[in-house]
């Protein structure tokens, strides 16, 4: 697609329950990484894929948090049991490769309030 | 210090020049960015600077680099209203085998008439 999409936009759930986020990457993009933005914060790494190889998930919150991603294209990240500091704008990034000089774009989020 | 500082607000008014301060943390940082969050949007990127460099001016856009200091400005140019957001300095730190882009908290801009 022409820029990174996410799904759902926004989300409102009960406490306990699960929930999971779509990112759908730019085609072509190897690299893709998951943010959290908490409100008034910044953003918080999350986890992270490139290609094949094993992800990064050293910035995962807790067993609660996980994320998969088929090949180079669409990621979900799944959070069990969510608690209301769950609350906040998951983000989902993509680069055409890793590393620095390589521009990420990001999507518009998903705006999760657990209740 | 371990994180990306920013200052958390800058109220400017319309028409005078905005400068957004940064500290980021690794010397080696190789590239450092600044991307922009309007009202419910994601980030998008500004521009970046290449850490060989000391200076990148991109129409209302300025950016210092000071190595030494690790400090990063943006200087916007004749602040309009619809440059009011949030601004993000990040540099790409090594964390294990990954190059991960890392991010301050975002500095407000207000634009006020």
């Amino acid at each position: 697609g022409a820029g990174v999409s996410q799904s759902p936009s926004n989300k409102v759930t009960e406490k306990g329950k699960d929930v999971e986020l779509r990112c759908d990457p730019i085609s072509g993009h190897t690299a893709l990484y998951w943010y959290r933005q908490r409100l008034g914060q910044g953003l918080e790494f999350l986890i992270y894929f490139q290609g094949n190889s094993a992800p990064d998930k050293s910035g995962l919150p807790s067993d609660r948090f996980s994320a998969e991603r088929t090949g180079e294209s669409v990621s979900t990240l799944t959070i069990q049991r969510t608690q209301q500091e769950d609350s906040a704008v998951y983000l989902c990034a993509s680069s055409l490769v890793e590393g620095f000089g390589n521009t990420i774009y990001f999507g518009e989020g998903s705006w999760l309030t657990v209740v | 210090g371990e994180d990306v500082e920013q200052s958390l607000f800058l109220s400017v008014r319309e028409g005078d020049s905005s400068v957004i301060n940064c500290t980021y943390t690794d010397s080696s940082s190789t590239y450092l960015y600044w991307y922009k969050q309007e009202p419910g949007a994601g980030l998008q990127l500004l521009t970046y600077i290449f850490s060989n460099m000391d200076m990148k001016q991109d129409q209302r856009l300025t950016v210092l680099l000071n190595k030494k200091d690790k400090h990063l400005s943006l200087r916007i140019a004749d602040t309009q209203t619809g440059d009011s957001a949030i601004y993000f300095c990040a540099e790409t730190l090594r964390a294990g085998g990954s190059y991960i882009p890392t991010f301050g908290r975002g500095t407000s801009l207000i634009v006020h008439p």
